[in-house]
């Protein structure tokens, strides 16, 4: 199973609103509700921000929200903070019953 | 307070074993699945095995299928992942997640494995 496709690193000033894409396929993200995204601060565990594709949980803030079309699941921070400044994985349930990660996205509070 | 703590994690030759253990508090265990999931230093993060509830479904990812065994113990709430015919590539540090809604909603803090000579 392939990982999934994000962009290496995204960036923005303080307030601005950037967009993290995740493409998988028809097997995985296209098939499925099933997108989750986490976020991990240098150093700690990683930390669970959107649950089937666009839920936030409980203590999420609202800034984070998830999306998807076709085989290609996004998360939008908006109004970035400083301490959203960490690295961001996606995650999607496939078709072979496993379970397969984005290669992860740092983003940079400018 | 849902809290996973991870042990068993040590410095192993190649060829080795090693069995990594998971102690759950807060939730009613037995209501979920539980996941390990790794990361090698400076790298990703990899799904690498899954156990659903009652331990009637068992999944594992390629990359470790044949050579590490997940288990739970529902009267003990842990779960546990035994390592076996470890490589250098096996080198990280190993999380333990509760399962919710086809997500890993909780983690531990993690354990580092390195295997080296």
């Amino acid at each position: 199973q392939s990982a999934l496709t994000q962009p290496p690193s995204v960036s923005g000033s303080p307030g601005q609103s950037v967009a993290i894409s995740c493409t998988g396929t028809r097997s995985d993200v296209g098939r499925y509700n099933h997108v989750s995204w986490y976020q991990q601060p240098p150093g700690s565990a990683p930390r669970l921000l959107i649950v089937e594709v666009s839920r936030r949980p409980s203590g999420v803030p609202d800034r984070f929200s998830g999306s998807k079309s076709g085989n290609t699941a996004s998360l939008t921070i908006s109004g970035l903070q400083p301490e959203d400044e960490a690295d961001y994985y996606c995650s999607s349930f496939t078709d072979t019953t496993t379970w397969v990660f984005g290669g992860g996205t740092k983003v940079t509070v400018l | 307070e849902v809290q996973l703590v991870e042990s068993g994690g040590a410095l192993v030759q190649p060829g080795g074993s090693l069995r990594l253990s998971c102690a759950a508090s807060g939730f009613i265990f037995d209501r979920h699945g539980m996941n390990w999931v790794r990361q090698a230093p400076g790298k990703g993060l990899e799904w690498i095995a899954h156990i659903s509830d009652k331990s009637l479904s068992i999944y594992y990812a390629d990359s470790v299928k044949g050579r590490f065994t997940i288990s739970r113990d529902n009267a003990r709430n842990s779960v546990s992942l035994q390592m076996n015919s470890l490589r250098v590539e096996d080198t990280a540090i190993y999380y333990c997640a509760r399962d919710n809604y086809w997500a890993s909603d909780y983690w531990g803090r993690g354990t580092m494995v390195t295997v080296s000579s």
